[in-house]
């Protein structure tokens, strides 16, 4: 089956610094991938659209130089928090759209991210 | 502004019980309805919802969905301690395809 894997799996990082989330899916293709983030006892919430090749579309409130993704292939989707500050903390999911079934998404296994 | 919402956020049942659960949704150009099951980490895919009337039946698990009504539910038969989890529905519209999520239910299945 379709699987999406994500690295790291947990980060801790210091106030002021950046981190860089990949997801990868490792049998399809995927030309959309999904950025989302997840608060505890929360649902999940989009922030951006990632189409390999182009720039990506940030939902609304989402701030683009802080969020900063880069789809570099059918494969490879990348989110750098730049910057990172304690309310950054949170779960980070991706998810990918087989390029065949248009409307499956796959979801990764999450990053939690704690900024310190 | 699309809307999913879920009901209820919560609720704890028994080992055999039957829970269901509602998604109601309002959303311009509809195209699906998602089920997910998310435990300790990303949600699990479980139904894909596009025609009215029309059960979809995994194991225990059974969904519906209800394009007049505009909701859907999902069923668990016969609970096991197993299905404990957040449940989250989502929908995808006809044009694009962003899922927009309903803020889950949280099933505990006691022993």
């Amino acid at each position: 089956g379709a699987v999406v894997s994500q690295h790291p799996s947990r980060v801790i990082c210091k106030s002021g610094t950046s981190v860089k989330i990949e997801c990868r899916s490792l049998d399809f293709q995927a030309t959309t991938m999904f950025w989302y983030r997840q608060f505890p006892k929360q649902s999940l919430m989009l922030m951006a659209t990632s189409n390999e090749g182009s720039k990506a579309t940030y939902e609304q409130g989402v701030e683009k130089d802080k969020f900063l993704i880069n789809h570099a292939s059918l494969t490879l989707s990348t989110l750098t928090v730049t910057s990172a500050h304690p309310e950054d903390s949170s779960f980070y999911i991706c998810s990918a759209r087989d390029i065949r079934l248009p409307y499956e998404q796959y979801f990764g296994p999450g990053t939690r991210l704690t900024v310190t | 502004e699309d809307k999913v919402v879920q009901s209820p956020l919560s609720l704890v049942v028994h080992e055999g019980d039957t829970v269901t659960l509602n998604c109601s949704y309002e959303v311009t150009n509809f195209r699906s309805l998602l089920w997910y099951k998310q435990e300790k980490k990303a949600p699990t895919f479980l139904f894909m919802l596009t025609s009215s009337g029309i059960e979809k039946k995994s194991g225990r698990l059974s969904s519906i969905l209800d394009k007049k009504e505009l909701f859907s539910i999902l069923n668990i038969t016969a609970t096991q301690t197993g299905d404990s989890a957040v449940y989250l529905c989502a929908v995808i519209k006809a044009a694009g395809n962003k899922l927009t999520f309903g803020g889950g239910t949280r099933v505990l299945v006691k022993p």
